[in-house]
This record gives C-alpha cells, structure tokens and sequence, in this order.
C-alpha cells in the first residue's frame, strides 16, 4: 500500500470554527490532491498541489484552502466550517506527470462532522 | 453533459461465481479508466487500469474491457470470494489542458457465501 497518512481520522467540531486535514506521504511523489466523498456522489476534487508551494483548485473548491511547504506533507484547510463541509475527506498521491495518466492511491480519509 | 456511472448501484453474487460491474461514460475524449474497490471505513484501492489505445487488460482474477465505440466499461471478477465484497468505483481522466479525474458513484458488490 502506498505511504499516505490522514489526520486526525476522526474530528467533530463545530461552525464557524477552523479546521485543518494534514496528509502526509512517504513515497515522495510530486502530486496530491484533495477530494471529499458523500453520498450518492463520487469523489469530488477540492484541491490539488504539483509540487511544492504549486496548487490549483478543483471542482468544489470553495471554502477550502489548501497549502504544501515540504513535498510530504498536504494541508486542507478549512477556515470557517460550516454543516455542508461535513464529508468524509480524502488525500491521493500519484507519481508522474499529469498529463500522463497515472493512478492516484489513496489514503484512509478523516470522517469530519460539523454540528 | 459529463457522466462516469454505473448501470446497478448494488450487485449480489454467489462465491465462486464471475462478477461483472459495468460501467458507462459520456465524453470520447477520455483517454485513461481506472477502477477502484473501496471497503469499509477504507480510502479507495488501485485495481486496475485501461488506457483507451487498448480495448482488453487482465491482472489477477481481475479484467477490465473497454468498449470504446459504446463508451463503455467492465470490470470482471473470476471466481468471487467474501474478500471481494466492496463498492466499486470507476473514474475516467482525460487531459484537459490541465487535470481532471472523474469518478462514478459506486456499485457496492455482495458476495453470498
């Protein structure tokens, strides 16, 4: 399995307050990316990074800020939750470059709930 | 418009038995399909992957079939074992000048013993 870490796995916090996911990956790939998972819904890509301080939104970016100092590590952000962002959040890395088409493996995710 | 769907959102098998999950998408231009097995409480784990020059590619127990004149794509599973019970996820990516991966919703897959 490749190296991906998510934490915390599990959070429960409430509105308006600040959160942050942290991925951290051991296989010094270049890309990872943030996606949030619900139900009747596929992944949805909030944010991704190509490279250190390199990142650019996704689909469902709004409300989410992202940032990526060292290549290991990938923070998700958000800075004032609120109850739509309660989702299941997960990490991918993949080596390679984008635009040749290489499998993204995943992390375990962080269920968050927002009350 | 863009779809990555799957025909059955729930498919019960006998153990032993093949499995069959299939798969539709919308845009042509998708060059690279990829299909995810996910368990509970679980991240999505790599299965296997097609790119849209080849129409057939077999791993282990596993084969993936891409029918590109249909827009259409199957996963096979030989011999279905309670390990294989799972959702399912297919995801197209293409190149759009710049990144973009789209994935199904899932077909959760039962394995009877």
């Amino acid at each position: 399995d490749a190296g991906i870490t998510q934490s915390p796995r599990h959070k429960v916090t409430e509105t308006g307050t600040p959160v942050t996911l942290r991925c951290h990956q051991t296989e010094n790939h270049r890309y990872m990316y943030w996606y949030r998972q619900d139900p009747g819904h596929g992944l949805r890509l909030i944010h991704y990074s190509y490279g250190v301080k390199d990142t650019d939104k996704g689909e469902v970016s709004d409300g989410y800020s992202v940032s990526r100092s060292k290549t290991e590590d990938f923070l998700l952000t958000l800075e004032s939750a609120t109850s739509s962002q309660t989702s299941v959040y997960f990490c991918a890395i993949s080596a390679g470059q984008l635009l040749s088409n290489q499998p993204q493996h995943f992390g375990d995710g962080t269920r968050l709930s927002i009350l | 418009g863009e779809s990555v769907g799957l025909h059955l959102p729930t498919l019960s098998v006998q153990e032993g038995d093949n499995s069959i999950i299939n798969c539709a998408y919308s845009n042509s231009a998708s060059d690279y399909f990829i299909w995810y097995k996910q368990e509970s409480g679980k991240g999505p784990q790599f299965i296997i992957d097609i790119r849209s020059n080849m129409d057939k590619r077999q791993g282990q127990r596993v084969t993936v079939l891409l029918n590109k004149t249909v827009k259409h794509l199957s996963l096979q599973i030989a011999a279905t074992q309670p390990g294989d019970s799972a959702v399912y996820f297919c995801a197209e990516s293409r190149n759009t000048g710049g990144f973009k991966t789209i994935f199904g919703a899932g077909t959760r897959l039962f394995v009877k013993a």
